[in-house]
């Protein structure tokens, strides 16, 4: 069983959706981050946090620490949010989750 | 500030033969790492370098060494490439390492080994 799980593993969604990725996790951490890499291959971060809620923009993230969760929303989606979603969690070091495609089609 | 940037974008190699993967970055951040990202797989560590002067092994170092040139540039050299290295190997760096903070990944380099 991988330390990080994400789901869906794919996702799409028409324009306006409200869209939620999970992050499942099995070890400790320091923080989760949540990535997003564009088809062209860029991986940018999006969000770091180890307790409650932030958000930025459209984007939403969440944490539970002690069920080891956390969640992704995207409110009013856009065909320019299509892009894989990454989780990872912070140990020693970055454990990443494969990722969730999402594609928003207008 | 470029950020992390890395060079080539784009490799074929063959089988048995040399390369190595070119990795900067110019916020003065103390620790680099090299992943490699292969399809229906989560990135993976290759190695790290904490510090300049300081490299360590990730979760698949086999086949592969890293040499941290200075505090802005490491590098990843793959001495007799083999087609299981055929993936997209990202750069990144990070303030400190250990303590949770952003990485910065680099735009990520194509290798294919025939």
């Amino acid at each position: 069983k991988n330390e990080v799980e994400q789901s869906p593993q794919n996702l799409t969604a028409q324009e306006g959706e409200f869209i939620t990725i999970n992050c499942s996790y099995s070890v400790g951490i320091s923080a989760l981050h949540w990535l997003q890499q564009h088809p062209g291959g860029g991986i940018v971060s999006l969000f770091m946090l180890s307790s409650g809620k932030k958000k930025h923009g459209r984007l939403i993230a969440t944490i539970n620490i002690q069920e080891k969760h956390s969640s992704l929303h995207i409110t009013a989606s856009h065909p320019r949010d299509s892009a894989v979603y990454i989780c990872a969690v912070s140990g020693s070091r970055l454990t990443f989750g494969e990722g969730t495609q999402l594609t928003v089609n207008p | 500030n470029a950020g992390v940037t890395q060079t080539p974008k784009f490799q074929v190699l063959k089988t048995g033969q040399s390369m190595t993967l070119q990795c900067a970055q110019d916020m003065n951040h103390n620790s680099m790492y090299w992943y490699r990202q292969d399809p229906g797989m989560g990135l993976r560590l290759i190695y790290y370098s904490a510090s300049e002067g300081t490299t360590d092994k990730g979760e698949v170092p086999n086949g592969y060494n890293v040499s941290r040139l200075n505090k802005r540039e490491f590098s990843l050299r793959l001495e007799s490439a083999a087609p299981s290295q055929t993936s997209v190997y990202f750069c990144a760096s990070a303030r400190l390492a250990g303590a949770p903070g952003e990485q910065f990944f680099g735009p990520g380099t194509r290798l294919t080994v025939l």
